[in-house]
């Protein structure tokens, strides 16, 4: 079983804030996503990369920037936080399974005031 | 464009059985995902299909039909715990997963 982490889990804050949402994994994946859910709505992918130095936009413009300088460390950094951006956002990784599944974090539920 | 259709919403009676169909048009195909998601919390991998036919995990079974673009997962033995929202997600022609909205599934004793 995939072990990823992801801080904080809930975050509440105002307009115009940058913040970075942290997510982590134990497993040693070269392939991670972010993701963004809205309640009864479908997985969106924002950002995802094929291992360090290399990452990639999603479908789905949501003004944020990611990096990947590490195999385990996949954070996601919104400059300037708007209503718009409240969301649940998921971070994900696949590596060697028989599938090549999606390994899935507990998410963070941002709420931009 | 790419299109995954789902039921929205489905209701059963526990020790049941239910189906919960899902359609696609991708570009490209390279395996059909299902995952369960408890409100509130991350998805978790139920199964896959790559291969016409259907795939056998305990309670759960999906099948795959792809040239009728058609999946279903099959879930016997209803239990409480087994409310939740299920999601189809298809791998497309560049390895990427594009989800359906997903079907709450709720249960009644």
């Amino acid at each position: 079983e995939a072990d990823i982490y992801q801080t904080p889990r809930y975050l509440v804050i105002g307009t115009g804030k940058k913040i970075t949402l942290e997510c982590s994994q134990t497993m040693g994946h070269d392939k991670m996503y972010w993701y963004q859910q809205d309640p009864g709505m479908e997985l969106h992918l924002i950002h995802y990369s094929y291992g360090v130095n290399s990452t990639e936009k999603g479908d789905l413009s949501s003004e944020s920037t990611v990096s990947r300088i590490r195999t385990e460390h996949f954070p996601l950094t919104l400059e300037s936080a708007r209503p718009s951006h409240t969301s649940q956002y998921l971070c994900a990784s696949a590596g060697t399974g028989d599938y090549n599944e999606q390994f899935f974090g507990p998410g963070t539920r941002l709420t931009v005031l | 464009g790419q299109n995954i259709d789902q039921p929205t919403e489905m209701t059963a009676t526990e020790g049941a059985i239910v189906q919960i169909n899902c359609t696609y048009q991708t570009s490209g195909f390279n395996g059909l995902f299902w995952y369960q998601q408890h409100a509130g919390e991350a998805p978790t991998f139920l199964s896959y299909n790559v291969l016409d036919g259907l795939e056998e995990k305990g309670r759960f079974s999906s099948f795959l039909s792809r040239s009728k673009g058609y999946s279903y997962l099959l879930l016997k033995e209803l239990q409480m715990k087994d409310s939740a929202s299920y999601l189809c997600a298809v791998m497309d022609s560049n390895y990427q997963l594009i989800w359906g909205a997903g079907t709450k599934l709720i249960i009644k004793p």
